[in-house]
């Protein structure tokens, strides 16, 4: 069981917007704003998509966005498009000796 | 733009250890948060631990804290992850990861990561 809890799956069509949820504690995603989202294809590594709850690392489209409200994590992906279509993970820093945890992911289906 | 390169496929015997290393092509990762995270079959990211090389004392996540050993070599700019006491349930795909920065808040944030290497732990 992962730290952090995600929705298994999301879908939705082309042009749509979607949010992938990120529930922790007060002792990782509730208490510093240290979390982050990647993204990550079949057979290859994840990409850091967001960090720092919102900031975008160079390159990543404006189509993605985090926020966060207590507890709850969330990523938003507007505008749909066939290549969003991945697995999702959330990651904190935690204040635990563990330092990250991360979230059982969340897959994307465009349909 | 630093690229992490990561040693090659393993194949082990249960109760074994391994070593993957972690080389930094184009650039240095001495000065920044290295983490190494694992990926089982179908299975999620699982942070390991990590080190900041130009510091030199590594974090280890709990659960792995009796069997990890994360080493870095300065000169070489590379990070090296050692598990031992190796079983069935340890196959997997191992990342090396750098962060954001040398903060070590940062290591969850991974922005250059390894091709990953697949280790095989059977009889």
């Amino acid at each position: 069981q992962s730290a952090l809890t995600q929705p298994a799956s999301v879908s939705g069509s082309p042009g749509q917007s979607i949010t992938i949820s990120c529930t922790g504690t007060s002792s990782d995603v509730g208490g510093y704003n240290y979390v982050s989202w990647s993204q990550q294809h079949p057979g290859k590594a994840p990409k850091l998509m967001i960090y720092d709850v919102s900031n975008r690392p160079s390159g990543v489209s404006n189509r993605f966005s985090g926020s966060k409200s207590g507890n709850t994590a969330s990523l938003t992906i507007s505008g749909l498009q066939a290549e969003d279509e991945a697995e999702y993970y959330c990651s904190s820093f935690t204040s635990s000796s563990t330092l990250v945890v991360f979230g059982g992911g969340t897959k994307l289906t465009v349909l | 733009q630093v690229q992490l390169v990561q040693s090659g496929a393993e194949v082990k015997k249960p109760g074994s250890s391994v070593k993957v290393s972690c080389e930094a092509s184009g650039g240095t990762l001495n000065t920044y948060a290295i983490s190494w995270v694992r990926q089982a079959p179908g299975q999620g990211l699982e942070w390991m631990g990590g080190i900041i090389p130009i510091f030199g004392t590594p974090n280890y996540a709990q659960k792995f804290q009796a069997r990890v050993t994360i080493t870095a070599d300065i000169s070489t700019s590379t990070a090296y992850m050692e598990l031992s006491s190796l079983r069935s349930e340890d196959t997997a795909v191992y990342y090396c990861a750098k962060a954001v920065t040398s903060n070590r808040y940062y290591y969850y944030a991974m922005d250059v990561w390894g091709q990953g290497t697949t280790v095989t732990v059977s009889s």
